[in-house]
């Protein structure tokens, strides 16, 4: 069975530019949620989308937008980067119901300069 | 907002030692779960523990949720340098709710 896959793994960009990010959850799983960790703040929720419907939603500026489309595959968009994006983004996959647990890419590694 | 609070932020230790990590809230959680994240990688699930006062192991980790379902801890005896690692707790709600995280402790398992 496939894992989560999460291109690309590194990306730098400089500031102002935006940037598109790609998660492919495990087959089968409607659930795709998406995660930025970096040293300072741990692992933050950014949203979760679920049939094609964003379901939650992190605390995170209207910068931060994502989608996901009818395979499941996901994606979310940085506009406008600034310094402070620069992070590891988390894909999480999981069934979407009950107490199933996360599957996690390897995430994609941003450096914003 | 639910927090979850983990202790200790960092632990280095020898090869053999026993050692326990705890995750700690205010909230109830219908469920917990810990993974453990590798430098580079994405946080692997250990354990998902649904009961109060539930016991899990796996082979040399204990996992206990606390009898409120608001506490969880992590037991490992004879630790490895292969249990390096940063865990992780997640507490989770009802069906269709997103998990919050806590920030981790940093396990160093010295050879």
């Amino acid at each position: 069975k496939a894992g989560v896959t999460q291109t690309p793994r590194y990306l730098i960009k400089t500031r102002g530019q935006q940037v598109t990010l790609s998660c492919s959850p495990i087959s089968g799983h409607r659930s795709v949620s998406w995660y930025q960790q970096t040293p300072g703040q741990g692992l933050q929720f950014l949203f979760e989308y679920f049939s094609e419907t964003q379901r939650n939603k992190g605390n995170f500026p209207g910068r931060f937008s994502g989608r996901q489309f009818s395979n499941s595959r996901s994606e979310m968009n940085v506009s406008t980067l600034e310094l402070g994006d620069s992070a590891l983004y988390l894909c999480a996959s999981s069934p979407g119901y009950g107490n199933y647990g996360y599957t996690f890419g390897s995430g994609t590694r941003l450096t914003v300069v | 907002t639910q927090l979850l609070e983990q202790s200790p932020q960092f632990l280095s230790i020898q090869e053999g030692e026993n050692l326990t990590v705890y995750c700690n809230s205010s909230s109830v959680f219908s469920s917990l779960q810990w993974y453990r994240q590798e430098p580079g990688e994405g946080p692997v699930l250990l354990v998902t523990v649904v009961t109060g006062g539930e016991v899990k192991k796996l082979k040399r980790l204990t996992f206990q949720f606390g009898d409120a379902r608001k506490d969880s801890s992590l037991h490992i005896t004879a630790a490895q340098p292969g249990d390096t690692g940063l865990y992780l707790c997640a507490g989770g709600h009802n069906y269709g709710q997103n998990f919050v995280f806590g920030p981790g402790t940093r396990l160093s398992v010295l050879p």
